[in-house]
């Protein structure tokens, strides 16, 4: 699976659109990038994933540039609830073998009032 | 409601004692999973299962064990052999197969601080 880099953390002010990114410049092809969140001492949360094309829910939306290598995970009203760390996940699906997700230390974003 | 199932939330445990931690899905995910996570970092993998009584060693699996003799149910045992077991233990399931999205499922955790 393609490695990923996040910035350790950032600030966002509530009501404003909170930009999180990610380089994964090794993904290959078939590899797909996921978006989790996880609250202080809760399980993660899948947000959303996407291949190449954007992709929007009621969450986030996720821009994935033309080349691949980067993605930002957007989300567009910030509020306090999304405090949280943010892990950016790239891999193949289906599932085969020893190929369960593997989480780095994310971004921990911290929403200002 | 369908979700996963974790028990105790908080576990204090003696050194040298063996706990067991509880995962249970009622979401008829076939996949299971154990991660542990230490603060500030991000999660790693103990041990993961495709099938019932069948499960697959992770990146840390030393110092633990667990089965899987039912679909819904996915135990861990940190024994006495893990020498640092503080931690956060998370458990998760996914579909496999060709339906299968990536999407993995959390429950809420199990604190476990060794004193």
């Amino acid at each position: 699976d393609a490695k990923t880099t996040q910035p350790p953390s950032m600030d966002c002010a509530e009501g404003r659109a909170a930009n999180l990114p990610c380089n994964h410049s090794t993904i290959s092809g078939n590899e797909y990038v996921y978006w989790y969140r996880q609250i202080h001492s809760q399980g993660p949360q899948y947000i959303i994933h996407g291949l190449k094309n954007n992709e929007t829910n009621e969450m986030a939306s996720l821009i994935i540039t033309e080349d691949r290598k980067s993605s930002t995970l957007i989300l567009p009203h910030a509020t306090l609830r999304d405090t949280a760390v943010y892990y950016c996940i790239v891999r193949v699906v289906p599932y085969t073998g020893r190929r369960a997700l593997t989480f780095g230390s994310g971004t921990r974003l911290q929403v200002q009032p | 409601d369908g979700g996963i199932t974790q028990s105790p939330k908080y576990l204090f445990r003696k050194e040298g004692q063996n706990v067991t931690l509880s995962c249970e899905q009622n979401l008829n995910h076939d996949a299971m999973y154990w991660y542990r996570q230490d603060p500030g970092q991000g999660l790693r993998l103990i041990y993961y299962s495709q099938i019932v009584n069948d499960f697959q060693k992770g990146d840390i699996a030393e110092g633990y064990s667990v089965s899987r003799e039912k679909k819904e149910s996915f135990p861990l045992t940190v024994t006495s052999a893990q020498k640092n077991p503080t931690a956060f233990y998370l458990c998760a399931s996914s579909i496999t197969g060709t339906a299968n999205t990536g999407e993995l499922f959390f429950g809420e955790g199990s604190r476990l601080t060794v004193l």
